[in-house]
């Protein structure tokens, strides 16, 4: 059972405009909601991150949108760059049951892979 | 400051061999994380260390795989024998533990083939 759901699969976008992917989660127990960002070669690398408690965080081009009643959220990128080009992980993560600061298990999404065209 | 290493970068064994992954965490970081991505699937939590302690290994998918962080340091996963469905990347991960941060700092990964 996929506990993220991730879409579309892959994207194509011209420079310049906005890439928009979606994610849907089914635990509500999930209190984090992270974006990751891999290159060829390279390992994910976190890119935003937002908590439930607001809807929407914004760091330059990159803005998480979060519908907590939908259990629904996206990245969106503006201005959309060839040098965005990657694939983009979605993930959500818990408090675990054992104590520990810091101590969280990520649940990714399948990934989508952005392409952005001169 | 030095990133999460991972060793070897590609491995390609036969079925029924053994493969020994290693990871070297970020310096300082007692959170160790290992996930797998098999080919179009997500990204998978396999187990978490704390130091040299597992706390959590429930994505282990059987008996065959074997971690372990002696000294609390670098860890490795140790795959015997081999089976076709292990192929995939496996990634390792670090994040210090006292931290309000969630961040996890990824390896390249350890791209695997069995044959």
């Amino acid at each position: 059972q996929q506990q993220v759901k991730q879409s579309p699969q892959s994207l194509i976008v011209q420079k310049g405009g906005i890439s928009i992917i979606n994610c849907a989660y089914e635990n509500t127990a999930f209190d984090y909601f992270p974006w990751y960002q891999q290159f060829p070669g390279k390992g994910p690398a976190l890119l935003i991150a937002i908590r439930p408690d607001v809807s929407e965080k914004k760091e330059g081009r990159f803005t998480i949108s979060f519908n907590k009643s939908a259990k629904q959220f996206s990245l969106h990128i503006m201005d959309s760059q060839p040098g965005d080009s990657a694939t983009y992980f979605c993930a959500a993560t818990n408090r675990p049951s054992y104590s520990g600061a810091g101590s969280y298990q990520l649940t990714f999404g399948k990934g989508t892979k952005l392409s952005v065209i001169p | 400051e030095a990133g999460v290493t991972q060793f070897p970068s590609h491995s390609v064994i036969e079925k029924g061999q053994t493969v020994t992954l290693r990871c070297d965490p970020i310096s300082g970081h007692d959170n160790l994380y290992w996930y797998r991505r098999v080919m179009g699937k997500e990204i998978k939590f396999l187990l978490h260390f704390v130091k040299e302690s597992k706390q959590d290994e429930s994505g282990m998918p059987n008996n065959r795989f074997l971690a372990e962080r002696t000294g609390g340091t670098y860890s490795t996963l140790k795959v015997q024998p081999a089976e076709l469905e292990d192929s995939g990347v496996y990634f390792c991960a670090s994040s210090q533990y006292y931290t309000t941060s969630h961040e996890q700092y990824f390896g390249p990964g350890t791209r695997l083939t069995v044959t």
